[in-house]
């Protein structure tokens, strides 16, 4: 089946900084990647996606590339704003158990806060 | 474009009441659509799905049950809740198999 492992933190970071967050994935070929954002009380936002191997899904400075020799689809930003402050969900389709690709497998989050 | 509404937004309900939870998407056709539940912690788990009118799927067996009356209208009920139903209540939807747009979500506290 498919899974995706996603660095939890949280990751506490000064504005203007670098920002990395980690995500590795198993998948049986090759899905298309997702990465979500929910911002505090909010349902979760479609940020980026890559749909084939070293694809580059981007938005709003954030920057993901799916990276199949490492199973990879971390997510990265140059600079991080204090509106960047939410939780971070890497995802891709397909469950633990295999079955339907109408459920996408989410990792568990990681809450980011940027400080001014 | 397409929107997705969820009401009500907020709700507090006792022990042992019933629920219904509603979501509709505007500006598409036959989507399919999704009920997740987000616990405090963050994870999300998905409860149901629909690929068509009257048609659901359930993930995760449970005190609750999801029904489609009309293409673009997906409910989320209970007959009777339990404190382990709160939560915050996700309603998606998607065109085919991959990518999903979340609704602003509804949070229920059970008391």
């Amino acid at each position: 089946g498919n899974s995706v492992t996603q660095m939890e933190g949280p990751v506490t970071l000064s504005e203007e900084a670098f920002l990395t967050i980690n995500c590795t994935y198993t998948a049986t070929g090759y899905p298309s990647l997702f990465w979500y954002v929910q911002y505090p009380g909010e349902g979760l936002q479609l940020l980026l996606k890559a749909t084939k191997a070293d694809d580059k899904g981007s938005n709003k400075g954030f920057e993901a590339t799916y990276r199949k020799e490492t199973t990879s689809f971390h997510l990265e930003k140059g600079s991080v704003q204090v509106s960047d402050s939410a939780v971070y969900f890497c995802a891709l389709p397909g469950g633990d158990s295999g079955g339907s690709n109408y459920k996408l497998t989410f990792g568990k989050g990681t809450l980011l806060t940027v400080n001014p | 474009s397409q929107t997705i509404h969820q009401w009500p937004a907020t709700l507090v309900q006792p022990v042992g009441s019933p629920l219904s939870l509603e979501c509709t998407v505007e500006g598409t056709s036959n989507p399919n659509l999704y009920w997740y539940r987000q616990a405090a912690g963050r994870g999300l788990q998905l409860l149901f799905y629909s690929v068509g009118i009257g048609q659901i799927s359930s993930e995760v067996p449970q005190n609750l049950s999801a029904s489609r009356p009309q293409d673009r209208q997906f409910i989320l009920s209970s007959k009777k809740l339990l404190l382990s139903d709160s939560g915050f209540y996700l309603c998606a939807w998607s065109v085919g198999e991959e990518t999903q747009y979340f609704g602003p979500g509804t949070r229920l506290l059970v008391l």
